[in-house]
């Protein structure tokens, strides 16, 4: 079974902080993953994505992941934050692109 | 902009009544998705169509149905109405290449029923 765990509902930060938003899969194989942010009343928007290749995988609006196969981890991180980062973020597992399993996501809080 | 087009944005119906979602996926994708969210339930993946056939099915309750036509948009079919189907749903496609999928996401139809 393939499943998705984001264990923070909600991360705060302050506004130029580094930030980290938690993710921890389980997928037999090898695993595809996704990180996509939900503005409010909006659509889901994808970030970036791990297939294959380097760890560290860079994506749109500075974000960026690190896949960790011995952890089954991918870790979201911006080395900035901003306070337009405020929103809602999915991560997202998949291993054959049929089904995609989204974790519970977790709302970030950028303060200024 | 994703590409993806839902109607309708709003629905407002009443308990025991049918409705009918609409996507049009993105131009050349032949992989559609419905998922449903809701506060206590988060994302949950509805079912899957590859070019016209079912390809994948999750938690998708017996009253609703979906289906995926010729020129690739899809319905999503909700019949029955409970309050508890009010809920955020959204259409997502996909080209399921072989280079490395992703699935982009419509702004989803906001069904209430009262």
């Amino acid at each position: 079974a393939q499943s998705v765990a984001q264990p923070e509902d909600q991360v705060n930060v302050a506004e130029g902080n580094p930030l980290t938003v938690k993710c921890t899969y389980s997928v037999s194989g090898n695993p595809y993953l996704f990180w996509y942010v939900q503005y409010p009343n909006r659509g889901l928007q994808f970030l970036l994505k791990y297939i294959t290749g380097d760890n560290l995988v860079k994506g749109s609006y500075g974000f960026e992941a690190e896949f960790n196969k011995s952890q089954t981890s991918f870790h979201l991180k911006k080395p900035s934050a901003l306070v337009s980062d405020s929103a809602l973020y999915f991560c997202a597992v998949s291993r054959n692109f049929n089904k995609f399993y989204f974790g519970s996501g977790t709302k970030l809080n950028v303060k200024p | 902009d994703s590409g993806v087009t839902q109607t309708p944005k709003h629905l407002i119906t009443a308990t025991g009544q049918r409705v009918t979602l609409r996507c049009s996926p993105r131009s050349g994708d032949l992989s559609v998705y419905w998922y449903q969210q809701s506060l206590d339930q988060g994302l949950q993946f509805l079912i899957q169509y590859y070019n016209g056939e079912e390809r994948a099915k999750g938690n998708i309750l017996e009253r609703f149905s979906a289906q995926q036509f010729p020129d690739l948009h899809s319905e999503l079919n909700l019949s029955s109405l409970e309050l508890g189907d009010s809920a955020l749903y959204f259409c997502a496609s996909s080209s399921q290449t072989v280079s490395g999928n992703t699935i982009y996401f419509g702004e989803g139809s906001w069904l209430t029923v009262v």
